[in-house]
């Protein structure tokens, strides 16, 4: 059983169409929620980390939100340059190990 | 850059071959890692390095062998290869074994066995 789920698994967007992307999770006792963008022919880039449920963090158009079950990467009047793929991994009481969920494959268009 | 450098970007080798992998960090972080990222899969921890010392080897086959010979630099010696070992390799690194703070990729070595 995964224990990380995005969805979805690919999203197009308008520019200008604000939408969300969901990363659900199973472990219990989270000590962090990470979201990673990952261009084209290049490593995850670090977006944020949420520690606790009702957190929230905003970076330029993207706000993260985090549950107890899932989070939330709200992007708000994307732009072709928001295209990518945002990963989620969460980290684990007990755990050192990142466990990263498959992705959201995201394409705005112009 | 990011601050964490892979050699090569590509490489393409046959299943008798040997060949490496370099990473190369100057961050000043105490941690670093191997993760295979592979088409429709989530990324795939390999190895754990802290301060040196390997930490966790995740059931990784012994025709992949990692070296962390100091601090900034991180290898991974390939051999005898198989076909469904092509993949995108990542090497990462953070300050702390259990950074809070997110790591720094590198770009990664496309790897593609023949």
């Amino acid at each position: 059983e995964d224990q990380v789920t995005q969805s979805p698994e690919a999203l197009r967007l308008q520019e200008g169409e604000s939408s969300s992307l969901n990363c659900s999770y199973t472990v219990s006792g989270l000590r962090g929620l990470f979201w990673y963008r990952q261009d084209p022919g290049k490593g995850p880039e670090f977006l944020f980390t949420l520690y606790s449920a009702g957190e929230e963090k905003e970076k330029e158009r993207l706000k993260a939100t985090l549950t107890k079950k899932e989070s939330f990467l709200h992007i708000t009047a994307p732009k072709p340059e928001d295209s990518a793929t945002y990963l989620c991994a969460v980290l684990q009481d007990g755990s050192e190990k990142l466990v990263f969920g498959k992705g959201t494959k995201l394409t705005v268009n112009p | 850059e990011t601050g964490v450098t892979q050699t090569p970007r590509h490489l393409v080798m046959g299943m008798t071959n040997k060949k490496s992998l370099k990473c190369e960090q100057h961050l000043g972080h105490n941690a670093m890692y191997w993760y295979k990222q592979s088409a429709k899969k989530p990324l795939e921890l390999m190895f754990v390095y802290s301060l040196e010392e390997r930490v966790e080897n995740n059931s990784v086959p012994s025709r992949f062998s990692p070296e962390c010979p100091n601090s900034s630099h991180l290898f991974l010696h390939l051999h005898t290869l198989q076909p469904e070992d092509s993949a995108l390799y990542l090497c990462a690194s953070s300050q702390e074994r259990t950074e809070l703070w997110g790591y720094t990729f590198g770009s990664g070595t496309r790897l593609t066995v023949v």
